[in-house]
C-alpha cells in the first residue's frame, strides 16, 4: 500500500501570511495528487487535481505543486475562511490512500 | 445537478450489520468509480471501498471480509453493507465520485451497545 505523510499536522497563521503544506508519498505516484480542504461538519471540498491543476471556482491563491513522491500545497496568501484542515489523495492505486491532515489555525 | 445522497445510517449494537446507500443523479454509477471514506470522531479521512464502472471492487483491509460494496444500476445507487460492525468503526461515511469533488453529506454511523 501507498502511504502518505503530511506535514505539519498543525499550523498557526495569520491572514496574509504564505502557508505551504507537505506531502510525501512512500512510493512514486507520479501526479496522481489530490488536495482537500475540510471545515468542522463538512464534506471535503476538492481544490487541486493532478498535483497542480486547480478545481474550477478555487480561488487562485492556492496552488499544487510536485511529482513522483514530494507534493506541496501553498495557499499565496492567507484567508479567513482558509481557516481548516487540508489533505492530500494519492489515487495512483488502491487502496486510496489519505494523508493525516494538517489544521491551519489562527496565530 | 450532479449529487449524491448518503442515507441508512445509525446506532447499531457490536457484532450488528447496517447498509448504506448513495442516491447519485446527474450522472451514472456504470460510468465511474463510486467510493465510501469514512471519518472517525475528531479524526482524519479514511478511505473503505470503491467499486468501478465495471462492477470490479477494492476495500481497505480495516473492513475487508466485513465490508460489501454493491451498486444496482436501475436505481443508479451504491451500497454499503457493513457486517461485524465494531466500535472502531463508528464514524460519518461519506459516498464520494473517486477522487473528484462529487461528495454526499456523509451518514453517521454509531457502533455502540
Amino acid at each position: 500500500d501507498i502511504q502518505m505523510t503530511q506535514s505539519p499536522s498543525t499550523l498557526s497563521a495569520s491572514v496574509g501570511d504564505r502557508v505551504i503544506i507537505t506531502c510525501r508519498a512512500s512510493q512514486s505516484i507520479s501526479n496522481w495528487l489530490a488536495w482537500y480542504q475540510q471545515k468542522p461538519g463538512k464534506a471535503p471540498k476538492l481544490l487541486i487535481y493532478k498535483a497542480s491543476s486547480l478545481e474550477v471556482g478555487v480561488p487562485s491563491r492556492f496552488s499544487g505543486s510536485g511529482s513522483g513522491t514530494e507534493f506541496t500545497l501553498t495557499i499565496s496568501a492567507l484567508q479567513p475562511d482558509d481557516f481548516a484542515t487540508y489533505y492530500c489523495l494519492q489515487y495512483d492505486g488502491f487502496p486510496r490512500t489519505f494523508g493525516q491532515g494538517t489544521k491551519v489555525e489562527v496565530k | 445537478e450532479v449529487q449524491v445522497v448518503e442515507s441508512g445510517g445509525g446506532l447499531i449494537q457490536p457484532g450488528g450489520s447496517l447498509r448504506l446507500s448513495c442516491a447519485l443523479s446527474g450522472f451514472t454509477v456504470r460510468s465511474n468509480y463510486m467510493s465510501w471514506v469514512r471519518q472517525a470522531p475528531g479524526k482524519g479521512l479514511e478511505w473503505v471501498s470503491v467499486i468501478f464502472g465495471g462492477g470490479d471492487t477494492y476495500y481497505a483491509d480495516s473492513v475487508k471480509g466485513r465490508f460489501t460494496i454493491s451498486r444496482d444500476e436501475s436505481k443508479n445507487t451504491v451500497y454499503l453493507q457493513m457486517d461485524s460492525l465494531r466500535a472502531e468503526d463508528t464514524a460519518v461515511y461519506y459516498c464520494a465520485r473517486d477522487h473528484s469533488d462529487v461528495w454526499g453529506q456523509g451518514t453517521t454511523v454509531t457502533v455502540s451497545s
